[in-house]
């Protein structure tokens, strides 16, 4: 079964550096998520990504966070300036045209 | 803004037992999907199960099955003959579908211990 590729699966930086995870989609899927979960509380929506560009983001997206897909088949969140805050488990998520979403492993990020 | 409200943060089930889970969700829209998933300790999202707003009829999908209560706004998971590996977080979710690229809103889930 296609699976939604994440890495690294888990990523230890210094407050104030870049980070970028990366996603892989399955193939011919055509929109693609973020998704952020703080330990111990819900899974919260950042953005999502169709036709090469943004087509909605939450109030967490902000202008530390973007989103690209550079060669048509990596999907790369990239946070510029980590905050301790942005300690979380990062999930990649994808969709076709059913109404199925597919969730990566995620990446946990630590910001120490 | 859509809401979504799981009441019970978490529940305990005998192993082979039957147990519901809780959802309700605050809408104005009437097209519409609901989900369920299961986070377990991997961290990953699975999908459980899923529902078509404008469906009357309850899905089912094997020991899952959910009790879709349009009018009331409310979505329930039942997990008949529970087994050790359905211990879990369990994730409510909805999506609009206004459009193809509406995001999901989770609750804020359930953890399950199954008891041997």
């Amino acid at each position: 079964e296609p699976e939604v590729t994440q890495t690294p699966s888990h990523q230890v930086t210094q407050m104030g550096q870049e980070v970028i995870l990366r996603c892989v989609p399955i193939s011919n899927h055509l929109y693609f998520y973020w998704y952020r979960q703080i330990l111990g509380q819900k899974v919260e929506f950042l953005v999502s990504f169709y036709n090469n560009e943004i087509s909605e983001k939450s109030e967490i997206f902000d202008d530390q966070f973007s989103v690209e897909r550079p060669d048509g088949s990596n999907f790369t969140l990239k946070i510029r300036s980590t905050k301790l805050e942005d300690s979380a488990m990062y999930f990649c998520a994808s969709r076709g045209n059913s109404r199925g979403y597919t969730f990566g492993s995620g990446t946990r990020l630590t910001v120490v | 803004a859509q809401t979504v409200t799981q009441s019970q943060p978490e529940m305990s089930v005998q192993e082979a037992e039957t147990v519901t889970l809780s959802c309700t969700y605050d809408t104005s829209e009437s097209d519409y999907y609901l989900f369920w998933y299961k986070q377990p300790p991997s961290r990953q999202m699975i999908l459980v199960i899923r529902q078509e707003a404008y469906k009357q009829q309850n899905a089912t999908e094997n020991r899952f099955s959910v009790n879709f209560q349009k009018a009331a706004k409310s979505f329930s998971l039942k997990i008949s003959d529970s087994q050790l590996g359905d211990a879990a977080m369990y994730f409510c979710a909805y999506r609009s579908a206004r459009s193809g690229n509406t995001p999901l809103v989770f609750g804020k889930g359930t953890r399950l211990s199954v008891i041997a």
